[in-house]
């Protein structure tokens, strides 16, 4: 089993739509989770941090539950420019390594 | 420049003939990353260096594949007796610490024909 899965997608929206990907992770040690952002054959990006208790930024929401052992991204009001590729990523507290999922690509269309 | 950089660009070479790609990561970065993407592929982690410590391996996929950090500061890749497989783009990230902000470089794109 993978250390990191994501659902591959693609998820395709009509714009001002909202979506949620969810990522689980299979190390209970893993102690920092994080969503980046990879455009279309560009680098990937940080996007958000993820915390205990749940954080938000602008239309993007992160959640964290720990006993299901999933971290979520919530994207409200779609926007074109949203269409990505979404990377959750996952630091096992072992290993201070950092473990990419292999990404849910969105498709926003007008 | 501030970022992290990667040379070369773009490189296409023969089945069989080594190559050597360079990442120069921010400066005062402890943490450096290796990766490779193949086409419409997730992040594949190859190598990891912090610090002084001896350096995260165990995602090189086989001992044609070396990576050493000198000076603590820049990396080579160095891909022996390519294989048309090994045709991918090729991802650095340094960190500053183990908070998860990893800064990326543009990438070599290699290619083996």
């Amino acid at each position: 089993r993978k250390e990191v899965e994501q659902d591959p997608g693609p998820f395709n929206v009509p714009e001002g739509a909202t979506v949620a990907f969810n990522c689980t992770y299979s190390n209970s040690a893993s102690q920092s989770f994080f969503w980046y952002r990879q455009d279309c054959r560009k680098e990937p990006k940080l996007l958000m941090s993820v915390y205990s208790s749940g954080n938000e930024d602008g239309r993007f929401t992160a959640q964290l539950n720990r006993a299901s052992q999933y971290i979520s991204l919530l994207i409200r009001d779609s926007k074109l420019s949203d269409s990505a590729t979404y990377l959750c990523v996952v630091i096992s507290y072992n290993t201070d390594k950092l473990i990419f999922g292999t990404g849910t690509r969105l498709q926003v269309f007008p | 420049g501030a970022g992290v950089s990667q040379s070369p660009s773009n490189k296409v070479t023969e089945k069989g003939k080594d190559v050597e790609l360079r990442c120069d990561p921010i400066s005062g970065h402890t943490a450096l990353y290796w990766y490779r993407q193949s086409l419409g592929q997730g992040l594949e982690f190859l190598i990891y260096f912090q610090g002084n410590s001896a350096p995260d391996k165990s995602g090189l996929p086989s001992d044609r594949f070396s990576a050493e950090r000198t000076g603590g500061s820049v990396s080579t890749l160095t891909i022996q007796r390519t294989q048309q497989e090994d045709s991918a783009v090729y991802l650095c990230a340094s960190s500053a610490n183990r908070d998860g902000l990893q800064y990326f470089g543009p990438g070599t794109r290699l290619t083996v024909t």
